[in-house]
Order: C-alpha cells, then structure tokens, then sequence
C-alpha cells in the first residue's frame, strides 16, 4: 500500500519570492509520482509527473520537482511565484506496478496562498 | 478545459435519495475514474472502468455503484444517501487504463445532501 504525506497545510509567500511544496510518500513497491494543482471552483490540473529518467522534473507554469528515492520525497518549487499560482496543490502516487490499473494515491493537499 | 465533460455541476437532495451523476471522458480515452473529494476524507479513489469493464476498487460504499458504457461514458449512482455523503465528485479519463497514463480531471460535481 502507498500513502502519501504534505506535511504543510499551507504555505503563505510573497509575490515573486521562491517556493518550495513539500511531499514524502510511502511505499513498499516502486511507484510513478504526481503533483496536481486544484484552482478555486476548478478540477485537479496535472504540473509535472516522475514516471523514470531524470530526477529533475519541468512541469508547467514554471514549477519543477525532484525525485529523491532515498528520502522518499518528491519536493515542488518554483524560483518566483504570482498571485496567479495561489491554488491547492496534491502530491500522488500510483504503483509502478499496478498493469492495468491506474489508481491515484493523493495526499491532503497544501495551499498557495501568494500575497502581493 | 481538460475535456472531461460532468454533469450536473451541483446537485442538493435529502437524505435516503438517489442520484446518478454522469461523465464524458475526453474524446479517444478508454479509461474512466471517480473520485471523491470531501474535508475529512480528501481525494480518494472510488472506482475505474477500461473500456466497460472495471478494472480497480477503491474505497467505494456498498450504496455506491458506477458504470461505462458502451460510448464510454460513465455514470456514479449514489443511493440512500446520508448527510456525509456530500462531497465533490471527480470523473477523470485516460487514453489507457495503464499506471502512469495521465489523468485528465473534469470540475467535479458539487452533491449537497440535507
């Protein structure tokens, strides 16, 4: 079984100041990992995934991830955040090795809260 | 817009009632998903359908049950509703039901159960 913890509820920053959105997760198989950003009044819109490869992910809108399988942890950041990024952001997980199946296994969320 | 399509956008009914919310997956994917979002439970994954069949369970109640269809669209028909029940619906699609597709995610579907 997975699980998934964001350790920060919220995180409030200043505009244009840098970011970072923590996320650690839980494992006892190889899993593919997730970071979703959820709009006010919006569904979840993915920003990057870690599927292999390089450990440092670009995703949209300027935000990047790296995986780090020691700590297990799968950190988001961004060097310079809008009041346009103020949003609830979802760390997920899913089984490397589900096959056939997809499922998502997302944390509680942290949200944005950009100040001018 | 992601392309995955739900209706209704808010839904309020009483306890003990039944309702079906429906979802359109984006054009050409196979693969369907409902999740429901609530502030003491979060995200959590309720069911995934592959091109009619289900292929995952998750922590789905007894009083829920979903399908696709043969156009594969999917409905989540929630019945004897209970106060705690409310939530936000997801519906999400993928072009496969194979672990790391990515999961496009509708705007969800607001119940309100009074």
């Amino acid at each position: 079984a997975q699980s998934v913890t964001q350790l920060d509820s919220q995180v409030p920053v200043f505009e244009e100041a840098p970011v970072e959105l923590r996320c650690n997760y839980s494992s006892s198989v190889s899993v593919y990992l997730f970071w979703y950003v959820q709009y006010p009044n919006q569904g979840l819109q993915l920003l990057l995934k870690y599927l292999s490869g390089s450990t440092l992910v670009k995703g949209i809108n300027g935000f990047e991830a790296e995986f780090n399988k020691s700590q297990t942890s799968f950190h988001l950041r961004k060097p310079s955040v809008h009041i346009s990024d103020t949003a609830e952001y979802f760390c997920a997980v899913s089984d490397r090795g589900g096959g056939a199946t997809n499922k998502l296994i997302f944390g509680t969320g942290t949200l944005l809260a950009v100040q001018p | 817009d992601s392309g995955v399509t739900q209706t209704p956008k808010h839904l309020i009914t009483a306890t003990g009632q039944r309702v079906t919310l429906r979802c359109s997956p984006r054009s050409g994917d196979l693969s369907v998903y409902w999740y429901q979002q609530s502030l003491d439970q979060g995200l959590q994954f309720l069911i995934q359908y592959y091109n009619g069949e289900e292929r995952a369970k998750g922590n789905i109640l007894e009083r829920f049950s979903a399908q696709q269809f043969p156009d594969l669209h999917s409905e989540l028909n929630l019945s004897s509703l209970e106060l705690g029940d409310s939530a936000l619906y997801f519906c999400a699609s993928s072009a496969t039901g194979a672990t790391g597709n990515t999961i496009y995610f509708g705007e969800g579907s607001w119940l309100t159960v009074v």
